[in-house]
């Protein structure tokens, strides 16, 4: 089955820097590579996804990139602010099934 | 639309007791999925309803397990009996189809104490 590696487990940054979280997936045949944030007390809620003909995909402050040869995707925060604070996850899709990566716990401080 | 909407948000219970999770899903999505999620494993699919039936229940960790959906608007994970370490979170997620291009929405979870 799909393993999905995901890194750092923590991360703390300045408000207004820069945090980058990275994947790496093991199936081929995985074609869908989403990320999910979850904020405490809630369900993981979709931020930006990507998929295998993509390499690149931006929404304002967030972007993904996708290396399929290399098999790592990774989600990039600009100019970080206090409530981007929460536990961001990396998935891989084969077909229907997520596989998701250990989490990322990002705490952005002012 | 209120979003997947499950219940209890909390439930304590005693080893051995039997425990019921709810979830009823956004009104027309056509697939159901239960998660657990432990700091140890992370999160997993227990299983995945389609139409109502269910389409693949590998993940459902032992006979203890089982999961429902008796029309298209409820579901039922419930675990008989239970031991502490099925204490996790537990979310539902529907989607509208299966696979990329369907997002999967999520409920806010349910957080199971086994004692």
């Amino acid at each position: 089955g799909e393993n999905v590696e995901q890194h750092p487990s923590t991360l703390s940054v300045q408000e207004g820097d820069s945090a980058v979280i990275k994947c790496t997936y093991s199936d081929s045949a995985s074609n869908y590579f989403p990320w999910y944030k979850q904020e405490l007390g809630k369900g993981p809620q979709l931020i930006i996804d990507i998929r295998s003909n993509v390499g690149e995909k931006k929404d304002q402050r967030i972007a993904v990139t996708l290396n399929k040869t290399a098999k790592h995707f990774s989600l990039h925060i600009t100019e970080t602010q206090p409530e981007d604070s929460a536990v961001y996850f990396c998935a891989a899709m084969d077909d229907y099934k997520l596989s998701f990566g250990a989490g990322t716990t990002v705490t952005v401080r002012a | 639309d209120a979003g997947v909407i499950q219940s209890p948000r909390h439930e304590v219970t005693e080893m051995g007791q039997e425990v019921t999770l709810r979830c009823k899903p956004i009104s027309g999505h056509d697939y159901l999925f239960w998660y657990r999620q432990t700091m140890m494993r992370g999160l997993e699919l227990l299983i995945y309803f389609n139409n109502n039936v269910p389409i693949d229940d590998s993940g459902m960790p032992e006979d203890r397990f089982s999961a429902k959906m008796p029309n298209a608007s409820f579901s039922t994970l419930k675990i008989q009996p239970s031991e502490p370490r099925d204490s996790a979170v537990y979310f539902c997620a529907s989607s509208i189809g299966r696979g990329p291009y369907n997002e999967q929405f999520f409920g806010p979870g349910t957080r199971l104490t086994v004692l």
